[in-house]
């Protein structure tokens, strides 16, 4: 049959404002969650992480949420700029098995 | 200091052949993982090497296999190629396991098979 491509969610700002990327992860037993940029092209990039016993961690312009209750993950952009125009990937590790979300396109306006 | 280094970008196969794909991961890194991303699945875990080893293995068919040397470069390898092993190869190197801290990826290798 037809393969239907995931459908990436999207995300669409305005330049300046906050950006919130979610993310809804899989096994309660995963200990170690990641964010990951990927530009057209290119490999995914590190952004920010934060280990099971946090549940906030912020970096230059992001910060990592993690609700553990729910499973719920968010990635915030403060200040969004046009360079930030990617596909965000959250990942959960559990024992170095490694599992990707589908990703979100954030497209920002000038 | 140096990326990770896939080898080759871009290569066009046909259905029943093998492909071998190279990543050179940053130097001083001793963990290597592998990756699948295609437009119907996303981003999949193949396997993760360290010290040579295979540490950890996803769920990917025997045709899959991997390899780590020495020097911590790593091959993986594709035999009996299908249609829908069409796909962005990706390669990722860590300073210790996956674990543990963060991937470092490299820009992929673009595999078609027609």
């Amino acid at each position: 049959g037809e393969s239907v491509g995931l459908h990436l969610p999207t995300l669409s700002v305005q330049e300046g404002d906050n950006s919130i990327i979610n993310c809804a992860y899989s096994n309660s037993a995963s200990d170690y969650f990641i964010w990951y940029k990927q530009e057209s092209g290119k490999g995914p990039q590190f952004i920010i992480d934060i280990r099971s016993n946090m549940d906030k961690r912020q970096g230059q312009r992001v910060t990592v949420l993690l609700n553990k209750t729910v499973k719920h993950l968010s990635l915030q952009i403060a200040a969004t700029q046009p360079g930030d125009s990617a596909v965000y990937f959250c990942a959960e590790n559990m024992m170095g098995d490694m599992r990707f979300g589908a990703g979100t396109r954030l497209t920002v306006k000038p | 200091k140096a990326g990770v280094t896939q080898t080759p970008r871009y290569l066009i196969k046909t259905r029943g052949q093998q492909v071998t794909l190279s990543c050179s991961p940053i130097s001083g890194h001793r963990s290597v993982s592998w990756y699948q991303q295609t437009p119907g699945q996303g981003l999949q875990f193949l396997f993760e090497y360290f010290s040579e080893t295979q540490r950890n293995k996803g769920n990917f068919p025997g045709r899959f296999s991997g390899r780590q040397f020495s020097n911590s470069r790593s091959e993986m390898n594709v035999s009996t190629l299908e249609l829908g092993d069409s796909a962005l190869y990706l390669c990722a190197s860590s300073l210790e396991v996956t674990s543990t801290g963060e991937l470092f990826f490299g820009e992929g290798s673009r595999l078609t098979v027609l």
